[in-house]
Formats: C-alpha cells, sequence, structure tokens
C-alpha cells in the first residue's frame, strides 16, 4: 500500500496568515493526489483533486501543487471558518490511502 | 439533485455483523462508483472498497477481504455495505462517498455518516 505522510500534524495560524501543509507519498502517485477538509462531526469535503484542480464551490484561496512524492496544499488569507482537519488522499492505485490528517486552529 | 442517505446508527455485538445503506439519488447510481470509508473514533480515514453499480464490479482493500460485502440494489438505487465478525476494532463512522467509474476517488460528496458501536 502506499504510505502517504502529512506535517505538520496540527498548527494554529491567525485570520488573514498564508497556511501550508505538506503531503508526502512513499512512492509516485503521479498526479492523483486530493485534498479534503473535515470539521467535527461533519463528512470529509473535497476540496482539490488531480493535485491542483479546485472543486466547483470551493473559495480559490485553497490551491494545491507538487509532483513526484511531495504535494501542498496552500490556503492564502486564512478565513474563520478554514478551521477543521485536512487529509490528502492518492487515488493513484488501489487501495486509496489517506494521510493522517493536519489539524487546523485558528488563533 | 445528487445526494446520498445513509441508514441510522446501530449498536452490535461483538462477532455479529452489520448491515449500513447508502440510497443514492439524482445521476449517481447509473453513473459512478461508491466507496465506503470509516473513521474510528478520534482517527483517520480508511477506503474499504467499493463498487461500480452499472457494471456490478467490486474492489475491496485486501484488510477487509473477506469479512466485508458491498452490493448494488438496482430496484432502489441504493448500495449495502455489510461487515461481517465485528470487533471492538470496527466502531467507527462508516461514510458512502461517490466516486469515480474506477473506485478509489477522488470522493467529490459523501453521505452523512453512520455510527457503528460494536460492544458486548
Amino acid at each position: 500500500d502506499i504510505q502517504m505522510t502529512q506535517s505538520p500534524s496540527s498548527l494554529s495560524a491567525s485570520v488573514g496568515d498564508r497556511v501550508t501543509i505538506s503531503c508526502r507519498a512513499s512512492q509516485s502517485v503521479s498526479t492523483y493526489l486530493n485534498w479534503y477538509q473535515q470539521k467535527p462531526g461533519r463528512a470529509p469535503k473535497l476540496l482539490i483533486y488531480a493535485t491542483s484542480r479546485l472543486q466547483s464551490g470551493v473559495p480559490s484561496r485553497f490551491s494545491g501543487s507538487g509532483s513526484g512524492p511531495d504535494f501542498t496544499l496552500t490556503i492564502n488569507s486564512l478565513q474563520p471558518e478554514d478551521f477543521g482537519t485536512y487529509y490528502c488522499q492518492q487515488s493513484y492505485s488501489s487501495p486509496a490511502t489517506f494521510g493522517q490528517g493536519t489539524r487546523l486552529e485558528i488563533k | 439533485q445528487e445526494q446520498l442517505v445513509q441508514s441510522g446508527a446501530e449498536v452490535k455485538k461483538p462477532g455479529s455483523s452489520v448491515k449500513v445503506s447508502c440510497k443514492t439519488s439524482g445521476n449517481i447510481f447509473n453513473n459512478y462508483g461508491i466507496s465506503w470509508v470509516r473513521q474510528a473514533p478520534g482517527q483517520g480515514l480508511e477506503w474499504m472498497g467499493g463498487i461500480v453499480p452499472v457494471f456490478n464490479r467490486e474492489n475491496y482493500a485486501e484488510k477487509f477481504q473477506g469479512r466485508l460485502t458491498i452490493a448494488a440494489d438496482d430496484s432502489t438505487s441504493t448500495v449495502n455495505m455489510e461487515l461481517r465478525s465485528l470487533t471492538s476494532e470496527d466502531t467507527a463512522v462508516y461514510y458512502c462517498a461517490k466516486d469515480r467509474p474506477r473506485p478509489g476517488g477522488p470522493f467529490d460528496q459523501w453521505g452523512q455518516g453512520t455510527l457503528v458501536t460494536v460492544a458486548s
């Protein structure tokens, strides 16, 4: 199975900050890398798919980049509603696997 | 309108089985796959398996082979997930998610989740 490792595990940032979350795959996943946001008690929400494609309805302050095994989710101008846990996920090979999550707290 | 609506919470004894349903609406059933993802309390997300109803083709994570069955019901546009030989480690919220025709993501729509508690 492909292992996905996220960093950091948690972070705290202020409204207006630029935040980056990293995700590393244990082997190549091409561009089959997706990002989700999950709030407590809610189902995950797809933010970015295929490394950099913004899911419909997701604010443009969210962006994704990367290649090879290393990927990044960037949130520009952090908003209060951006708190939650963020997960990366590879859809390159079965089984689909997720990172362990990055918990984002708003200061 | 595309939607996924799951069945309600379950409490099960160790060694028993649980069946969770995911009723689809809109064009999901005939055009997409459905995967199941679970989340143990305070833990991350784990993909279990998926099905493409129009092809009746299933795909399971090796970890669940032999005790997981995912099946599609054409008459009700519902996908059912049955997990057998439950242990306390199966206590989790189980989500169904709209998938691509090739299971594994990205998952762009999710059910509301079903809490399954396994306790004696």
